[in-house]
């Protein structure tokens, strides 16, 4: 069974930091998405990762994956407020484009 | 372009009442998938469809079912309603597998937020 681990599970950071959320995540795949969710709201695509050595940028966010470590990155340059959500990773699953999610990382940006 | 569609938005059940959520997409999507969403969590996969008139179990299937008739409907029904089934419920779809969607993602409805007490 795939388990996909992300940490941290919360993050508080001042305007202007920077951080990285890691995915884990325990069988081989070679896809990755990121999402954004806002509270109360549905999630957002961010970036999809389609094989090892992928970055992807978007602003203040850079994503990453590296199949062979099965770790993927979501790299926040100079954070803003608006930036704070829960981000999710998710990982494609065996056949249909089924994805494993994370359990999420909160972030929270403040002054 | 209305993406997907899910209805109703909220709803409040009694034990043992049943209900049907709606999902509806118009991007002439095959994939489709219906998610649950509990507090603080990811999303578990409840069940899916590669196409009209096939589905398949995903994680956590027990006490729903599902229809797919066309490609543009996916409705997920409760049979007598348990409280562990209070959730958000996401549907989500993808135009297919291959090379030629890979850089898809799956494209999620706004969610119906299911009390049961």
């Amino acid at each position: 069974e795939l388990k996909v681990e992300q940490n941290p599970l919360f993050l508080s950071m001042q305007e202007g930091k920077n951080y990285t959320i890691y995915c884990n995540y325990s069988t081989t795949s070679d896809r990755l998405y990121w999402y954004r969710q806002d509270p109360g709201k549905s999630l957002e695509s961010l970036f999809v990762l389609l094989s090892n050595g992928a970055v992807k940028q978007e602003g203040r966010l850079m994503a990453s994956l590296d199949t062979k470590a099965r770790l993927s990155t979501l790299h926040i340059t100079a954070a803003v407020h608006d930036l704070s959500a829960t981000y999710f990773c998710a990982v494609l699953t065996g056949t249909a484009s089924k994805l494993t999610f994370g359990t999420g990382t909160r972030l929270q940006v403040t002054l | 372009n209305a993406g997907v569609t899910q209805t109703p938005k909220f709803r409040i059940l009694k034990i043992g009442q049943s209900m049907t959520l709606q999902c509806a997409q118009d991007m002439n999507h095959n994939y489709m998938y219906w998610y649950r969403q509990d507090p603080g969590m990811g999303l578990k996969l409840i069940y899916y469809s590669v196409g009209a008139g096939i589905t398949d179990k995903g994680e956590v299937p027990n006490g729903y079912n599902v229809s797919r008739s066309t490609t543009e409907y996916f409705p997920l029904r409760l049979e007598l309603a348990a409280p562990s089934q209070t959730s958000v419920y996401f549907c989500a779809s993808t135009p297919g597998q291959g090379a030629l969607y890979s850089n898809q993602p799956q494209h999620f409805g706004d969610g119906t937020r299911l009390s049961i007490l």
